[in-house]
């Protein structure tokens, strides 16, 4: 089966615009993950669902981050505003649930560049 | 507060064998994961370890030990492909759905 799906790949945009992105997880898989990772880190959380529901948005940066999964399966994440500080590469992981043991399945990610 | 440590490159040679260390310091323990990470790619999964012990899976083994906050990943008959960034992950005990990531390990295997 397909794994998870991320779109764009790549999305250049100027500073103060709108953008979405959107990620969509294996079928089946009721949690899903958004991260940010920059060059040379680690994964950064910035939200959680399970099911329809934003289970923890604790690593939204702002209010300018928001991100949506209406019918429990796609989801998108919402940048307002943006600014250079957002570029950064923005994954996307889908679980079969969040218990304890299951592993992440991450997508390719879209590669964010603010100018 | 919670902490994750990994030494930030290595070094190894095709064929040989190496062991990339982790230390974490957290307030608990629900389990750990090895990712793989190559250059420009999403993180793939490696291992997960609960219980103190060895975990081995084909060229690819696990660690760990709960006593001492501390996991190693060791790979066996390296290969170029191995080339790669190795990332270390840690249950959030505060939040058992989260993960708390290091910054990873970038191994490069050289012939």
């Amino acid at each position: 089966g397909a794994g998870v799906s991320q779109t764009p790949s790549n999305k250049v945009t100027e500073k103060g615009k709108y953008v979405e992105l959107r990620c969509d997880p294996i079928s089946g898989h009721t949690a899903l993950y958004w991260y940010r990772q920059s060059l040379g880190q680690g994964p950064e959380f910035l939200i959680y669902f399970q099911g329809t529901g934003a289970a923890d948005d604790s690593g939204l940066p702002n209010d300018r981050f928001f991100a949506v999964r209406p019918e429990g399966s796609v989801s998108t994440l919402k940048i307002q505003r943006t600014e250079r500080g957002d570029s950064a590469v923005y994954l996307c992981a889908s679980s079969l649930s969040a218990g304890t043991g299951n592993e992440q399945f991450f997508g390719p990610g879209t590669r964010l560049t603010v100018l | 507060g919670q902490n994750i440590d990994q030494p930030t490159e290595m070094t190894a040679t095709e064929g040989a064998i190496v062991q990339i260390n982790c230390t974490y310091q957290t307030s608990g323990f629900n389990g750990l994961f090895w990712y793989q990470q190559h250059a420009g790619e999403a993180p793939t999964f490696l291992s997960y370890n609960v219980l103190d012990g060895l975990e081995e899976k084909g060229r690819f083994s696990s660690f760990l030990s709960r006593s001492k906050g501390y996991s190693y990943l060791l790979l066996k008959e390296l290969q170029m492909k191995d080339s790669a960034s190795y990332l270390c992950a840690v249950r959030d005990p505060g939040n058992n759905r989260k993960l708390i990531w290091g910054l990873g390990t970038s191994l490069a295997v050289n012939p």
